[in-house]
């Protein structure tokens, strides 16, 4: 089945405490990409990647990193998490064939930072 | 930056049509996405528009209208699995598939 996935899909921890949410998708989509979602805000894009090796940040990218070594595979870490990182956290895939639109969102991470 | 306008909470009976419209400024918009999420899902694809005009997907349909920087989401024949947030989201460019949020549409139906 074609999918997104991600993990942990809930997670409690506390300030500074480093952590890695993990995505994966099964599609060989070149383009993914991390978005937070808070209440009234919608969806805000925290970091994309285009390709292996190849990422820029988001609108939101303060406090985030991500790595792209893989294709497969997109992780998104909080090196030092603060409270206001209090979040439900999406990943996302797209294929790289131009004028197909679609973005795959994986089932969501829902991170609270006391 | 990017301004999506859309109402927060909407409420309708089943069996009825409800329309879900967007707003969002011009500069650089290249077409926009309409997707659907219930309640602590996925975000899911509905349409994307980029010209002028409605698109119909079954029972869903989509407006565009490039020089008002307007948009609608049309539902018919409503369903309670239809009770969803719909959420508006222009592309611009600037950055690539580079999509501005708006905060969504809460959408009850009711029997």
């Amino acid at each position: 089945e074609a999918q997104v996935t991600q993990n942990p899909r809930y997670l409690i921890t506390v300030t500074g405490k480093k952590l890695t949410v993990t995505c994966s998708q099964n599609m060989n989509h070149e383009y993914m990409s991390w978005y937070r979602q808070d209440p009234g805000l919608g969806l805000r894009q925290i970091y994309y990647s285009m390709n292996v090796e190849v990422t820029d940040k988001g609108d939101v990218p303060e406090g985030y990193k991500v790595s792209r070594k893989e294709k497969r595979n997109f992780p998104l870490i909080l090196e030092s998490p603060s409270p206001n990182q209090t979040s439900l956290y999406f990943c996302a895939s797209k294929t790289g064939v131009r004028e197909v639109w679609e973005q795959f969102f994986g089932p969501g991470t829902r991170l609270t930072v006391l | 930056g990017q301004n999506i306008d859309q109402p927060t909470e909407m409420t309708a009976t089943e069996g009825a049509i409800v329309q879900i419209n967007c707003t969002y400024q011009t500069s650089g918009f290249n077409g926009l996405f309409w997707y659907q999420q219930h309640a602590g899902e996925a975000p899911t694809f509905l349409s994307y528009n980029v010209l002028d005009g409605l698109e119909e997907k079954g029972r869903f349909s989509s407006f565009l209208s490039r020089s008002k920087g307007y948009s609608y989401l049309l539902l018919k024949e409503l369903q309670m699995k239809d009770s969803a947030s719909y959420l508006c989201a222009p592309r611009f460019s600037g950055g690539y598939n580079k999509l501005i949020f708006g905060a969504g549409t809460r959408l009850a139906v009711h029997p």
